[in-house]
């Protein structure tokens, strides 16, 4: 069975700094990987998915993430933070033998973006 | 366009009482999906419609659960008897079918008293 581990729950980071938020999976077959991004009162928003080709992945509002299959992890990066990026972020994954678009969250880390 | 659109965005019931969750997904969308989501807590996946064919819903957590898609559009999902642990946030997502982008609603924060 997938699962979906994001070892930080928290991740308090001042304005313009570089944050990373990790992302571990575990799968016994291959995957698909994404980011969502969920800011307050709103709902999930895709921020990227990585589905094949080049490892590194650009998505909106600056972010990109590095799917590293030896290590298993899809870890979330931005070089410079800004105050809207305070939001929930969730990782999340879906393996290629599911016969449709289903996807695994896991528990979320809450970026807090500090003036 | 419109995106996807969920009501009420607020539900308060007492426990016992019946509940019923709309879910208006894109238009044209094929796929539609309900999650559960605890407080502090990452989606819990809970049933999958292609069209009207609800064709996964493994993660229905009792029989007092329950989802419909009659027309392939519009969705419902029914909480019978509620309880205090069904307190949550209930997401709908929809999507065309293959493309792993699924479109979020608001959601329905359902409290149970």
């Amino acid at each position: 069975a997938q699962s979906v581990t994001q070892l930080d729950s928290q991740v308090p980071v001042f304005e313009e700094a570089p944050v990373e938020l990790r992302c571990n999976y575990s799968s016994s077959v291959s995957v698909y990987l994404f980011w969502y991004v969920q800011y307050p009162n709103q709902g999930l928003q895709l921020l990227l998915k990585y589905l094949s080709g080049s490892t590194l992945v650009k998505g909106i509002n600056g972010f990109e993430a590095e799917f590293n299959k030896s290590q298993t992890s899809f870890h979330l990066r931005k070089p410079s933070v800004h105050i809207s990026d305070t939001a929930e972020y969730f990782c999340a994954v879906s393996d290629y033998k599911t016969s449709y678009d289903k996807v695994i969250f896991g528990p979320g880390t809450s970026l807090s973006v500090i003036p | 366009g419109a995106g996807v659109s969920q009501s009420p965005r607020y539900k308060v019931a007492k426990r016992g009482q019946d509940v019923a969750l709309r879910c208006d997904p894109i238009s044209g969308h094929v796929s539609l999906f309900w999650y559960q989501q605890a407080l502090g807590q990452g989606p819990e996946f809970l049933t999958y419609f292609q069209n009207e064919a609800q064709l996964d819903k493994s993660g229905l957590p009792s029989d007092r659960f329950f989802a419909e898609r009659p027309e392939g559009s519009v969705s419902t999902l029914k909480i019978q008897r509620t309880q205090q642990e069904d307190s949550a946030v209930y997401l709908c997502a929809s999507g065309t079918s293959g493309t792993y982008e699924q479109y979020f609603g608001p959601g329905t924060r359902l409290t149970v008293t």
